[in-house]
């Protein structure tokens, strides 16, 4: 039973180029949050998506998008990056967004923004 | 506003003792609290998690301890192994709101180093 997986595992971008994150949730789950977390930080919410429709937001900007999938994948975008991109995106997966519980984390995809 | 506060900021400990972080938040309505441990670039892992009711809850040397009242929740490690070397976080739950579920209050963590 695979848990949660993201992809890619590492990247690097240049400032204004644009990313693409992505996100598989673990089998049984239909709920997708994503969340930045810089070094030395706790994770910091950026979303949530579940039904293919985002249910919470965060305090992040426009440039951050997301889209979930028939099957419950996600993708996170991020446009024109800044510098203060570069963290650790994580994404979690939960069973149906007003539970509250069960929230299964993946590794992560470290950005790193030169 | 939700705040999840976390100490200490950092700890270094012998290997084989024991160790006790702390976790005070105010977060309403309150659904849960969470402790994962986190190794570096890696995702959190679950260690436990307690709703209201729960005073306690076990995970092999991982012991949570929670205080609705007090607004407190403490995590003790039982003698301490090289590989518990980790970030542990405090995540505490907060809901449901209407129309928009749970929302998920993070506390910094404490950095946690075991040494020979």
């Amino acid at each position: 039973d695979a848990g949660v997986t993201q992809s890619p595992t590492h990247l690097i971008k240049t400032r204004g180029q644009q990313v693409t994150l992505r996100c598989s949730p673990k089998s049984g789950h239909d709920t997708v949050s994503w969340y930045q977390q810089a070094l030395g930080q706790g994770p910091q919410f950026i979303f949530q998506y579940y039904e293919e429709e985002e249910r919470q937001r965060g305090n992040f900007p426009d440039r951050f998008s997301g889209h979930q999938f028939p099957n419950y994948s996600s993708e996170l975008n991020v446009n024109a990056l800044l510098l203060g991109d570069s963290a650790l995106y994580l994404c979690a997966s939960s069973v149906d967004w007003r539970q509250g519980h069960g929230y299964t984390f993946g590794s992560g995809t470290r950005l790193t923004v030169v | 506003k939700n705040q999840v506060e976390q100490s200490p900021q950092s700890l270094i400990i012998l290997e084989g003792k024991n160790c006790t972080l702390q976790c005070n938040y105010t977060v309403s309505p309150f659904s849960n609290l969470r402790w994962y441990k986190q190794d570096t670039g890696r995702g959190p892992v679950s260690l436990t998690i307690m709703t209201f009711s729960e005073n306690t809850k076990s995970n092999g040397r991982y012991t949570a301890t929670l205080d609705a009242d007090t607004k407190q929740s403490s995590l003790h490690i039982t003698a301490s192994q090289l590989s518990d070397s980790a970030s542990y976080i405090c995540v505490v739950s907060a809901g449901p709101y209407s129309n928009s579920g749970y929302a998920l209050n993070f506390g910094k963590g404490t950095s946690l180093l075991v040494t020979p």
